[in-house]
């Protein structure tokens, strides 16, 4: 079975500076994905950015990149020019690679807040 | 941009009432899931459903719980008798393939009194 552990519970930033949030996971797994979702104020679950655990290179979206450490089993989130709207929880979640067993696992999140 | 939809938003019930929530995947989508959030807490898997049969289950998926794509547009959870604890927000998600990116719905917070 799968874990993810996210071990801020909070984090606080002004706007505009640059946060990290971590994640880290454990498996046996050799081949998977990892996500971060959003999730504001309105509970809605929102895709962030997805990571391939076969690509060495880290996803980048806009201002949201990863630094995805296989061997460490760690991918840790950043935000850079941080905006009010970033304000919400943040879950990372952990997907096998394998088809019909790909439930996702989350963590249980941090919850960012962006101070004006 | 297409995205997953769910009806009701809110749905309160009396324990041990039968609900169903429903959701509405993405057109192109195949595969279909189901997720709960107790307030607080972490969102965990319940189901994955493909071609329609279920792929994949969670431990808390027990006989309580049946899903279903009665049409070729909805998909829906059936919570058959329901108890206290599971009052939640339960999220709907589609993916065109597996494994692949899921894509979520709003979520129907059910308040079980």
């Amino acid at each position: 079975a799968q874990t993810v552990t996210q071990s801020q519970p909070e984090m606080s930033v002004q706007e505009a500076e640059t946060v990290t949030l971590s994640c880290t996971y454990d498996t046996s797994e050799n081949n998977y994905y990892l996500f971060w979702y959003k999730q504001p104020p309105s509970r809605q679950m929102i895709l962030v950015i997805r990571q391939e655990a076969y690509k060495q290179q880290n996803a980048t979206e806009n201002r949201f990149s990863v630094n995805f450490q296989k061997a460490a089993k760690s991918f840790s989130l950043k935000i850079s020019d941080s905006q009010l709207g970033d304000t919400a929880m943040y879950f990372c979640a952990f997907m096998k690679h394998e088809i019909g067993a790909d439930g996702l696992t989350f963590g249980k999140g941090t919850h960012l807040i962006i101070q004006p | 941009e297409p995205e997953v939809t769910q009806t009701p938003s809110h749905q309160v019930t009396q324990m041990g009432q039968e609900v169903i929530l429903r959701c509405v995947p993405i057109s192109n989508h195949l595969y279909f899931y189901w997720y709960r959030q107790i307030l607080g807490q972490k969102v965990e898997f319940l189901v994955s459903f493909y071609n329609n049969e279920i792929s994949e289950k969670s431990e808390i998926f027990d006989d309580q719980f049946s899903v279903e794509r009665p049409d070729g547009s909805n998909f829906t959870l059936k919570i058959r008798s329901t108890k206290l604890e599971d009052s939640a927000m339960y999220f709907c998600a589609s993916g065109q393939g597996s494994p692949d990116t899921q894509y979520f719905g709003p979520g129907t917070r059910l308040t079980v009194l």
